[in-house]
């Protein structure tokens, strides 16, 4: 069965520092796995994706994520937080062969202190 | 595109009554998808229509619980004899028929509160 675990339900940085969320999967298949930020009453907003095309991958708003297998891991990093940032952060896993359905995370709060 | 609507955005209810959310997805959209969040969780996938049809449903919807898609466009999550426990944000995704199913778009919830 697929999970996600993304440790650290809070994150603290300060305005201009680097920004590491983490994300671990287990899947008995390759996954496809998304990063998702979520702003206080709003929807989610997709940040960026992996499909098994480049390991490192660029989103929005100079987010970016790189899947290591050997790890089973999908950390999302930015290397300077703006206020702006701050806002709840999902990590999600779907496998490629079945109906898109996505497996959640339990969230990751992103906090920027000025 | 105008995105994925989602109506009401606020529901309170009490204990006992039936509640019926909509969402309509964006326009072309074939695939539709139904989570719940809870308070401090990530969303939890419910059901999903490709067309009309509902070609999967999760445990956590119980028999009090029903979804239609009829025409394959908008779609409605009913909920029948609410409980305390089904206070949570309700999200309806959508894809595209072409590209990366796996991409979907979701729209701003409708929070539900019972008392």
């Amino acid at each position: 069965a697929q999970s996600v675990t993304q440790l650290g339900s809070h994150v603290s940085v300060s305005e201009g520092a680097l920004v590491l969320l983490r994300c671990n999967y287990s899947s008995s298949v390759p996954p496809y796995l998304f990063w998702y930020v979520q702003y206080p009453n709003q929807g989610l907003q997709l940040l960026l994706k992996y499909t098994s095309a480049a390991t490192l991958v660029k989103g929005i708003n100079g987010f970016e994520a790189e899947f290591k297998k050997s790890e089973t891991s999908f950390h999302l990093t930015k290397p300077s937080a703006h206020m702006s940032d701050a806002a709840e952060y999902f990590c999600a896993v779907s496998l490629s062969s079945n109906t898109g359905k996505l497996i959640f995370g339990q969230g990751t709060t992103l906090q920027v202190k000025p | 595109d105008t995105g994925v609507s989602q109506d009401p955005r606020h529901k309170i209810t009490k204990r006992g009554q039936n509640v019926t959310f909509r969402c309509d997805p964006i326009s072309e959209h074939n695939r539709l998808y139904w989570y719940r969040q809870t308070l401090g969780q990530g969303p939890e996938f419910l059901t999903y229509f490709q067309n009309e049809a509902q070609l999967e449903k999760s445990r956590l919807l119980s028999d009090r619980f029903s979804a239609e898609r009829p025409k394959g466009s908008f779609s409605t999550l009913e909920i029948q004899r609410t409980e305390q426990g089904d206070s949570a944000m309700y999200l309806c995704a959508s894809t595209p028929p072409t590209g990366l199913i796996h991409e979907q778009y979701f729209g701003p919830g409708t929070r539900l509160t019972v008392t």
